[in-house]
């Protein structure tokens, strides 16, 4: 079975600073994980995935996350924030292909000018 | 590509009556996913199917929920009755051979 916890329900940082979402993962097979943005009254959108390969991946927006299995992390960062980057950040695991996405309760990000 | 389509976009119903939620994949795509928002449970997976086939309904919170793929261009999720408590935002989401998903905008569900 999968699961994902996100550390922090809401991070707020300053325009231009460091962006830190983080995210744990458990799995009994080798995961598949993913990264979600949802903008107010929308449905989510994919920012970034993890599949096999090269463990730090990039994504759309500048965004990029790594997959650390000793750690069983897949944490999410963005050298410099902007406004347009607030937004609620869901990460989401699967096992085997074929299965569904398990979601994490998902971080809202604040960006203060 | 239009994308997922969810209709409708909202929905205000009174506790009791059936509501039916739609939703259309993205041609190609052969899997589909019903997917329930709330704050307080966040982003619960209700069902999914494979080909038109229900691969695990385990998520579905009671006999009163009901999901339907006839064929690979439409699926429904109908509560009858529905409750209050399924006040929600219930999304749809489609998917090719690889791992991405491209949701819908979602139907926001009132039960009074």
């Amino acid at each position: 079975a999968q699961s994902v916890t996100q550390l922090g329900s809401h991070v707020s940082v300053s325009e231009g600073a460091l962006v830190l979402l983080r995210c744990n993962y458990s799995s009994s097979v080798p995961p598949y994980l993913f990264w979600y943005v949802q903008y107010p009254n929308q449905g989510l959108q994919l920012l970034l995935k993890y599949t096999t390969g090269a463990t730090l991946v990039k994504g759309i927006n500048g965004f990029e996350a790594e997959f650390k299995k000793s750690e069983t992390s897949f944490h999410l960062t963005k050298p410099s924030a902007h406004m347009s980057d607030a937004a609620e950040y869901f990460c989401a695991v699967s096992g085997k292909a074929g299965t569904a996405l398990i979601f994490g309760k998902g971080t809202t990000l604040s960006v203060s000018s | 590509d239009a994308g997922v389509i969810q209709s409708p976009r909202h929905e205000v119903t009174e506790m009791g009556q059936e509501v039916t939620l739609r939703c259309k994949p993205i041609s190609g795509h052969n899997s589909l996913f019903w997917y329930r928002q709330t704050m307080m449970r966040g982003l619960e997976l209700l069902i999914y199917f494979n080909n038109n086939v229900p691969i695990d309904d385990s998520g579905m919170p009671e006999d009163r929920f009901s999901a339907k793929m006839p064929n690979a261009s439409f699926s429904t999720l109908k509560i009858q009755p529905s409750e209050p408590r399924d006040s929600a935002v219930y999304f749809c989401a489609s998917r090719p051979e690889d791992y991405g998903y491209t949701f819908g905008s979602g139907t926001r569900l009132t039960v009074v």
